[in-house]
């Protein structure tokens, strides 16, 4: 089963090139995530998604945008990138909230971008 | 807003020692996730804490919840070097199908002969 998958897997962009990053998860999950992870910072939510069709603003949003294409997939877009956007981004799955089961997030491999 | 706190952030242990990492929220929080990530991987999920009083264990392991103290554990016993990683803690916020974890920012396990 491919669970979650990120790509591409490594990305180097100059200040003010634009980009998406894709995501897809094939696990019939209903929402979906987008975190970065900095050196000393954890995970940080950029934005996520409780369905199709819907989008919500986490943490970090500001320089990002998100589509959330259908229910299988997810993708983040830089659209001026700057060197603060340095950073590794995962993608994340997770069935609606899952009662007793507690649906904890389903990671990809994440993308490792370096803006210069 | 929920803020998520470990420590500590690095943890260096001798094989065979015990030892726990501590994981404070602070807002009510009815749930608690643990996640475990070895160097350039992804996350893996440890252990879901879904009440008060919730204990889970997997090998040398164990993780438990407080909701009144805000406080969840993860106890390490008899260290090994595989579970050298680094170990994140999540609470859990909003509800329904509109819901998102908050991570700690992890403490670095190293595990030495």
């Amino acid at each position: 089963n491919a669970g979650v998958t990120q790509t591409p897997k490594f990305q180097v962009l100059k200040t003010g090139q634009s980009m998406t990053l894709q995501c897809a998860q094939d696990m019939n999950h209903n929402s979906m995530y987008w975190y970065r992870q900095d050196p000393g910072m954890g995970l940080r939510l950029i934005y996520y998604s409780a369905s199709e069709g819907t989008t919500d603003k986490g943490e970090v949003p500001n320089g990002y945008n998100v589509s959330r294409l259908n229910k299988r997939e997810f993708s983040l877009r830089l659209e001026s990138a700057a060197p603060s956007q340095t950073s590794v981004y995962f993608c994340a799955s997770s069935e609606v909230e899952g009662g007793s089961v507690g649906s904890p997030l389903h990671f990809g491999n994440g993308t490792r971008l370096t803006v210069t | 807003e929920l803020k998520v706190e470990q420590n500590p952030l690095f943890l260096s242990m001798q094989e065979g020692k015990n030892y726990t990492i501590y994981c404070n929220y602070s807002t009510t929080s009815d749930r608690l996730y643990w996640y475990r990530q070895d160097p350039g991987k992804s996350l893996e999920s440890l252990f879901v804490l879904l009440s008060n009083g919730a204990v889970k264990q997997e090998g040398r392991l164990m993780a438990s919840l407080d909701t009144k103290a805000r406080l969840s554990t993860l106890h390490i016993t008899a260290a090994v070097h595989d579970l050298s990683a680094t170990y994140f803690c999540a609470g859990y916020s909003g509800g329904g199908s509109n819901y998102k974890l908050t991570f700690g920012k992890g403490t670095l396990l190293t595990v030495n002969p």
